[in-house]
């Protein structure tokens, strides 16, 4: 089945400390994303890749970081440096560019920092 | 970005209409996308529309696009209790990648 797999469903984890979401898809899109969904909020954009070995900032990425060494996978690194690290985090590929080429996404990752 | 705004709640009855509303930021986006999420879950992309259409229907669902206003709608006909969901509104920014969400409109459909 082709899809976006994002692992662990939840995630806890002691403040101070770093952790690293996973995300891969089968889909063969160049681009990835990685969003944050806050209680009551919209998506808000962390990085987005559009190719292997290049990635963007977004609108909030700020103590957080990423790499794409392959095309499947898009991993993203909380850091101890997020102030409010709790948060439902997305993530999305697409093809080569946007409009059509739609964004699909994974089915999420709960983190909670104690 | 700039805020893309929708209505919060919205509650209809089994088998009525729903309209969810949203006024987006940019005169210049050249695609905007209806998003559905269920609870604990991702998201699921029920449409989009081209900005140089006034309206898209897709089996239950319309999409009615007002350039002038910047005002998108989605029609749900026929609403179902599985119809029951947060529906996010989305513009493609001028990166040609990112989208910019709405906080999304949660939709509760009642029997």
């Amino acid at each position: 089945d082709g899809g976006i797999t994002q692992s662990p469903k939840y995630l806890f984890r002691k403040e101070g400390q770093n952790v690293t979401l996973s995300c891969e898809q089968n889909l063969n899109h160049d681009a990835m994303y990685w969003y944050r969904q806050d209680p009551g909020q919209g998506l808000r954009l962390i990085y987005y890749s559009q190719i292997v070995n290049d990635f963007q900032k977004g609108d909030i990425a700020e103590g957080y970081s990423v790499s794409r060494e392959k095309k499947e996978s898009f991993p993203l690194t909380v850091t101890s440096a997020q102030k409010n690290p709790t948060a439902f985090y997305l993530c999305a590929s697409s093809g080569a560019g946007g409009g059509t080429d739609t964004q699909y996404f994974g089915p999420g990752t709960r983190l909670t920092v104690l | 970005g700039e805020d893309v705004e929708q209505s919060l709640f919205l509650s209809v009855r089994e088998g009525d209409s729903s309209v969810i509303n949203c006024t987006y930021t940019d005169s210049s986006s050249t695609y905007l996308y209806w998003y559905k999420q269920e609870p604990g879950a991702g998201l699921q992309l029920l449409t989009y529309i081209f900005s140089n259409m006034d309206m898209k229907q897709d089996q239950r669902l319309t999409v009615l696009l007002n350039k002038k206003d910047k005002h998108l709608s989605l029609r749900i006909a026929d609403t179902q209790t599985g119809d029951s969901a947060i529906y996010f509104c989305a513009e493609l920014e001028n990166s040609g990648y990112a989208l910019n969400f709405g906080k999304g409109t949660s939709l509760l459909v009642t029997p």
